[in-house]
């Protein structure tokens, strides 16, 4: 089955302590990203990668690292979390490619937070 | 910088009545206006999505319309269903792939 899958979809942690949301896609997709989304303020941006080794920064990367080593996985690292980054978080891929269109294809998204 | 106003942010119907949602941008270059529909603890899902060389689209009881001169499309759901109710966003971008940025989300609400 075509599937993004995340994980933890779930987690509770505490200010500081280092986490890892991984994101894995089984469909060949050039482009992944990683979106937030917090109420009333819609999904945004945290970052995007149009291929291996190849990342830029969205709309709030403020406190969030990438790595794309391979091309199904793209992990999102918080590397020292503040409660301010507890929301709801969604990995995205699409192919890239002409014909491709700009569908976006979502994981079930990892609920965070940060004591 | 750019912005995706989107209203209302609850709209509640009867069963077979019709559904509007409307979004406002402020980026004149943007080119591609998608539809995302995301049900209760799911990631969002493209319904729908429309290029600004086209004024109207449809599929089955959804349609997008667009208006570029006023910076303006909306989202029509006809002979709502309750499997209808869900968040719904829509976005915009220059072109796919390019940076996207969702309105805020409108929940409906479609009750039998």
């Amino acid at each position: 089955e075509a599937q993004v899958t995340q994980n933890p979809r779930y987690l509770i942690t505490v200010t500081g302590k280092k986490l890892t949301v991984t994101c894995s896609q089984n469909m060949n997709h050039e482009y992944m990203s990683w979106y937030r989304q917090d109420p009333g303020l819609g999904l945004r941006q945290i970052y995007y990668s149009m291929n291996v080794e190849v990342t830029d920064k969205g709309d709030v990367p403020e406190g969030y690292k990438v790595s794309r080593k391979e091309k199904r996985n793209f992990p999102l690292i918080l590397e020292s979390p503040s409660p301010n980054q507890t929301s709801l978080y969604f990995c995205a891929s699409s192919p890239l490619g002409q014909g491709a269109g700009g569908e976006l294809f979502f994981g079930e998204g990892s609920r965070l937070t940060v004591l | 910088g750019e912005n995706v106003e989107q209203h209302p942010s609850t709209l509640s119907v009867q069963e077979g009545d019709s559904a509007v949602i409307k979004c406002t941008y402020s980026d004149s270059a943007s080119n591609y206006f998608p539809w995302y529909k995301q049900e209760l603890g799911k990631g969002p899902q493209l319904i729908i999505d429309i290029r600004s060389n086209v004024g109207e689209k449809k599929d089955q009881r959804i349609a997008v319309t667009l208006n570029k001169t006023a910076k303006h499309f909306s989202l029509h759901i006809t002979e709502t269903q309750p499997e209808d109710s869900a968040v719904y966003f829509c976005a915009a971008s220059w072109f796919p792939h390019t940076k996207l940025i969702f309105g805020a989300g409108t929940r409906l609400a479609v009750h039998p």
